[in-house]
This record gives structure tokens, sequence and C-alpha cells, in this order.
């Protein structure tokens, strides 16, 4: 799996979009890119994933660069339910058999919204 | 549509006592977790099940078994608890095949366990 970098910690305030990059410049071509957020004593939580095209859901836009070495997650409107830890995880989509696909979770962006 | 419930919530254990985690998913999911976070750390698995019937050891299995009930449930047992085991504890479920089985895994709200 492809290795990704993000900033450890941004804030945002409540209201504005918040913008979390994603750098992943050894992604391959079958390499998806997702994103979880893990709110404090939570669960993470699965948030959207993409190929290469922009893609968007009820919580966020995922925009990824032409060459696809990096990624931002857009939360258009960001509120103080959103403060959480962001990860940006890259893999392939397909599961071989007898693989446990466990996700990988490094250390993330920690998005503080301020009200 | 509860999603991955886990009980307990809490639980505080003496070292050498045993308990057992249970993990129900309603979404007819085939594959299942079990993850375990220390505090600053990411998860690591512990044991996980690819369908019914099947488990296998992750990357930190020693001092835990597991069990796949049936398809909605895998439970995680620990036989002699220690210290070390103190963590918050995820369970999580998977569909496997089609359009679903794309490394999108649905978490519980987590166990938190610390052994004294």
């Amino acid at each position: 799996d492809a290795k990704t970098t993000q900033p450890p910690s941004m804030d945002c305030a409540e209201g504005r979009a918040a913008n979390l990059p994603c750098n992943h410049s050894t992604i391959s071509g079958n390499e998806y890119v997702y994103w979880y957020r893990q709110i404090h004593s939570q669960g993470p939580q699965y948030i959207i994933h993409g190929l290469k095209n922009n893609e968007t859901n009820e919580m966020a836009s995922l925009i990824i660069t032409e060459d696809r070495k990096s990624s931002t997650l857009i939360l258009p409107h960001a509120t103080l339910r959103d403060t959480a830890v962001y990860y940006c995880i890259v893999r392939v989509s397909s599961w071989g058999s007898g693989s446990a696909r466990q996700l990988t979770f490094g250390s993330g962006t920690q998005l503080t919204v301020l009200p | 549509n509860a999603g991955v419930t886990q009980t307990p919530k809490f639980q505080v254990l003496k070292t050498g006592q045993s308990m057992t985690l249970q993990c129900a998913q309603d979404m007819n999911h085939n594959s299942m977790y079990w993850y375990r976070q220390d505090p600053g750390m990411g998860l690591r698995l512990i044991y996980y099940s690819a369908s019914e019937g099947t488990t296998d050891k992750g990357e930190v299995p020693n001092g835990y078994n597991v069990s796949r009930l049936n398809k909605r449930e895998f439970s995680l047992r620990l036989e002699s608890a220690a210290p070390s085991q103190t963590s918050v504890y995820f369970c999580a479920s998977r569909a496997r095949t089609g359009e679903l089985a794309k490394n999108i895994q649905y978490f519980g709200a987590g166990t938190r366990l610390s052994v004294l």
C-alpha cells in the first residue's frame, strides 16, 4: 500500500470550508484513496473514497490531482462536531483470497473546528 | 439500523481475570475484525474473520482468542488479562463482494478496557 503524508494538525473556523491535504506520491494505478475520521472516544468512520475522479457525498468532497499524487478532503461547512482526527488511506480495491486487508491508520490530521 | 454494536462499553479487570468482548453487526456483512487502539497510536488488527466459520490471526493476536459464532456475531476473549491489554477495542465489519468490497469498514463505538 502506498505511503501517505498528512499535516499533524489544522484549525478551521466554524462555518468555513475545511481543506485537509494528503500526499501519496507513490500511489499506483489500481489504488484508491480513502478517508476516515475518528471523533474522540469513538470508532473510526468512513467518509469518502475515490480513484481518479473527484467525488462528493453528503459528508464531504474529495479532490484528487490529475497525477493522483495528492488529494484534498473538503468539508464544505465545518461544524464543531467535525473536530476529529482525519485519516487518508491508500489501498487497492480488490481483495486477495485469505488476505486480512486490515486498514492501516497512520497518524492522521487533527482537525479542530473553532467557534 | 444499529450497524456494529459492541458490549460492554467499559470494563475494569484484575490481572488474571478473563472476559469476553461481544460484537454484533446487522448489515449482513461477511467479514469482521477486532482491533485495539492504544493511546496516541493507530489501530492494530488482533484477529479477523473473512466469513462465517473462519478466523485468522492479525498483527497482535497473542493473549486473545476469537469466535465467529454466526454471521452476525464475532467475540473476542481474554483468557488471562494482563496490564498490557489495557486498551480500547474496536470491532468492525465489511461486505466482501460486489460494489461494497472497497475497503469500507464500519466500526463499533469501542470497549474501553483497563486491566489492573
